[in-house]
């Protein structure tokens, strides 16, 4: 059975913290997204990723940063959370296509920063 | 950039009612995506469809590429159907190698 497996699914954090958010898959795709999901916006893509350290900006990247040192996994970086960076957190993988293949997502990831 | 619409928002049916969802996208795309979420988070594919019509048990999901338009249609609904729908399209149109944009989803009720 395929997986997007996501580290924490809760996590609580302090303003100025450092926050990473882990994401592996197991299916041997190319692509990774990470997203956010809060209420009344849906989902919007925060970076990519093509290929192992290959990396791109989504439509809301800033005050996050990202790795892919390795093609399975895909972290997600907060350099200094933030309390507008409350939000759900999903990661997702696909084949090359991108849109033209199944994307698969993990559990998702609920930060707090208080 | 592509702009996804849905409609509606929230629906509430009873039990055993025909439910459709509406997705409308701005920019031309290579296949449009059906997604499910349940509470707690988990969001599971449906249906990634290019053209025509695909099924998939009481779940049927259609496109009309020219006009830019899909909809989700659930035949004799059931309360295990409560969930958010959400449809997706490419970002930049196409075969959307950048990544999707959603809609903001479909809230669905089922009463027993």
């Amino acid at each position: 059975d395929v997986k997007v497996t996501q580290s924490s699914r809760y996590l609580v954090k302090r303003t100025g913290e450092k926050v990473f958010l882990e994401c592996v898959q197991d299916m041997d795709h190319e692509n990774m997204f990470w997203y956010r999901q809060d209420p009344g916006l849906g989902l919007r893509l925060i970076y990519f990723s093509y290929d192992v350290k290959m990396k791109e900006k989504g439509d809301i990247p800033e005050g996050y940063s990202v790795s892919r040192e390795k093609k399975e996994r895909f972290s997600l970086i907060l350099e200094s959370a933030s309390t507008n960076q409350t939000s759900m957190y999903l990661c997702a993988s696909s084949l090359p296509q991108g849109a033209g293949n199944t994307i698969y997502f993990g559990e998702g990831s609920w930060l707090t920063v208080v | 950039k592509n702009e996804v619409e849905q409609s509606p928002q929230n629906l509430t049916a009873q039990e055993g009612e025909f439910i459709t969802i509406n997705c409308s996208y701005s920019v031309g795309i290579s296949a449009l995506h059906w997604l499910q979420q349940h509470p707690g988070g988990g969001i599971v594919s449906l249906f990634m469809l290019s053209s025509g019509k695909k099924k998939h048990g009481r779940l049927i999901a259609t496109i009309n590429i020219q006009e830019k338009h899909s909809s989700l249609h659930i035949t004799a609904s059931h309360p295990r159907d409560s969930a958010v729908y959400i449809c997706a399209a490419p970002r930049g149109g196409g075969g959307g190698a950048d990544g999707l944009t959603f809609g903001k989803g479909t809230h669905l009720i089922i009463q027993p």
